[in-house]
């Protein structure tokens, strides 16, 4: 079955220093999200893609978090600078479209750890 | 925003148990999904349910999307000891929203 791949799976780095992450969706799906799940919550979103647009960022921290989908297909999510509170769980899904019948589809994420 | 209500916050049963886990909401929901994570892995998608009172089964798991639009259960039947994990629902509007999650200890 097709897996959403998503690397490294896991980053220790220091505060104030920049880190990246990569995620490839299913192949075919056109949207793409970017989770952060903290530990003992639910996912919540990030920022969320159709093809190479950013649909939804309203969520996203842009003074430091930025998120990339160049050519419409893998994304990049980078932190820069980290903070420890930034220390959780980034997921990224993926779905064939973005209506409310296109279930989302995971990645095993990076756990981000900020010392 | 839309939150969800999920419960319980966890359980423990024994093997062999039948269990039943809800979301509500004061928000409606076109499209309502439960999820299972195991510790450090993403989500794995369990059931999704697109039409308000539609019942839906995969194996031992049974799903039914409320006919308020507002809430949603799931129900594990027989459970063995795989079934150990946190159980998501979530709501999709536009958005998806995740419930805080169900922590399912089976016991031998």
């Amino acid at each position: 079955e097709a897996e959403v791949a998503q690397s490294p799976r896991y980053k220790i780095t220091e505060k104030s220093q920049a880190v990246a992450f990569w995620c490839d969706p299913i192949s075919g799906h056109a949207t793409l999200y970017w989770y952060r799940q903290i530990l003992g919550q639910g996912p919540e979103l990030l920022v969320q893609f159709q093809d190479e647009s950013v649909v939804d960022d309203s969520q996203l921290p842009k003074d430091r978090f930025s998120a990339e989908r160049l050519k419409g297909v893998d994304s990049t999510l980078k932190i820069q600078p980290a903070e420890l509170g930034d220390s959780a769980m980034y997921l990224c899904a993926s779905s064939q479209g973005q209506g409310d019948n296109s279930p989302l589809h995971f990645g095993n994420g990076t756990r981000l750890t900020v010392t | 925003g839309q939150q969800l209500n999920q419960s319980p916050q966890s359980m423990f049963i024994q093997e062999g148990e039948d269990v039943s886990m809800n979301c509500t909401s004061s928000s409606i929901f076109n499209t309502w999904l439960w999820y299972k994570q195991d510790p450090g892995e993403g989500p794995v998608l369990l059931i999704a349910l697109y039409k308000a009172g539609e019942l839906t089964s995969n194996g031992r798991l049974t799903a039914q999307f409320g006919i308020t639009r507002k809430d949603s259960f799931l129900n594990i039947s027989a459970s063995i000891p795989s079934d150990v994990g946190i159980y998501f629902c979530a709501g999709q509007y536009g958005q998806l929203t995740f419930g805080s999650g169900t922590q399912l200890t089976v016991l031998p």
